[in-house]
């Protein structure tokens, strides 16, 4: 049972258009919510996270903003460029998890010029 | 530089073989962390260390085993008994187990293995 989603495999995005990459989750009791990102036969890299008693999280040009009502999450990336074109993966913890991190199966971004 | 140090980074393996990965760590963390990671699926945890000479089994534990006799070192090895071990697989360290605030992993290039 996937306890966190990611239900598009891939998305293609415009240089300098905003990215909006999604996130699903089940288990309301999961208290933290991280966004990675990995290039290919690279390790994944730590990009923004958010606390379960926050809506909105800001890092430069990453956004994460979290619906608790609708279990869902989502990373905004304003502009996006074409070194962002890489699989993002979202990533749930707490005490639920033992607090391990359970993942989504990734997005992969891709930016066009 | 501090990271996280996988070997090798490409391996095969013939059917029935027992075969170890490397991971290293000069980040100083005190837990680290093994994954499999295969296609069109999120990462999976195998095992899990918090401190020198301990580790707790993750989802995917049987076929696999480690060992954690330094902080900096914590080898995985594929068993024979793992029925599917093809496939791409991260080690990654973090200060601690976070029992709160987010569980921030740094993550090593991976290693892929092949079984042929």
């Amino acid at each position: 049972d996937q306890q966190v989603k990611q239900n598009s495999p891939s998305l293609s995005v415009q240089e300098g258009r905003i990215s909006i990459l999604n996130c699903d989750y089940t288990n309301s009791m999961f208290d933290y919510f991280l966004w990675y990102k990995k290039y290919p036969a690279e390790g994944p890299t730590f990009l923004i996270s958010i606390s379960s008693i926050k809506d909105k999280n800001e890092d430069g040009r990453f956004t994460v903003f979290l619906n608790k009502s609708a279990k869902h999450l989502s990373l905004h990336i304003v502009p996006s460029q074409p070194g962002d074109s890489a699989v993002y993966f979202c990533a749930a913890s707490g005490l639920v998890s033992n607090y391990q991190l359970i993942w989504g199966a990734g997005t992969k971004l891709i930016i066009k010029p | 530089d501090g990271g996280i140090t996988q070997s090798p980074k490409y391996l095969f393996r013939k059917e029935g073989q027992n075969v170890t990965l490397s991971c290293e760590q000069n980040l100083n963390h005190d837990a680290m962390y093994w994954y499999r990671q295969d296609p069109g699926q999120g990462l999976r945890l195998i095992y899990y260390s918090q401190i020198v000479n301990d580790f707790q089994k993750g989802d995917i534990a049987e076929g696999y085993s480690v060992s954690r006799e330094k902080k900096e070192s914590f080898p995985l090895t594929v068993t024979s008994a793992q029925k599917n071990p093809t496939a791409f697989y991260l080690c990654a360290s973090s200060i601690r187990v976070q029992l709160s605030g987010a569980n921030v992993l740094t993550f090593g290039a991976g290693s892929r293995l092949t079984v042929l």
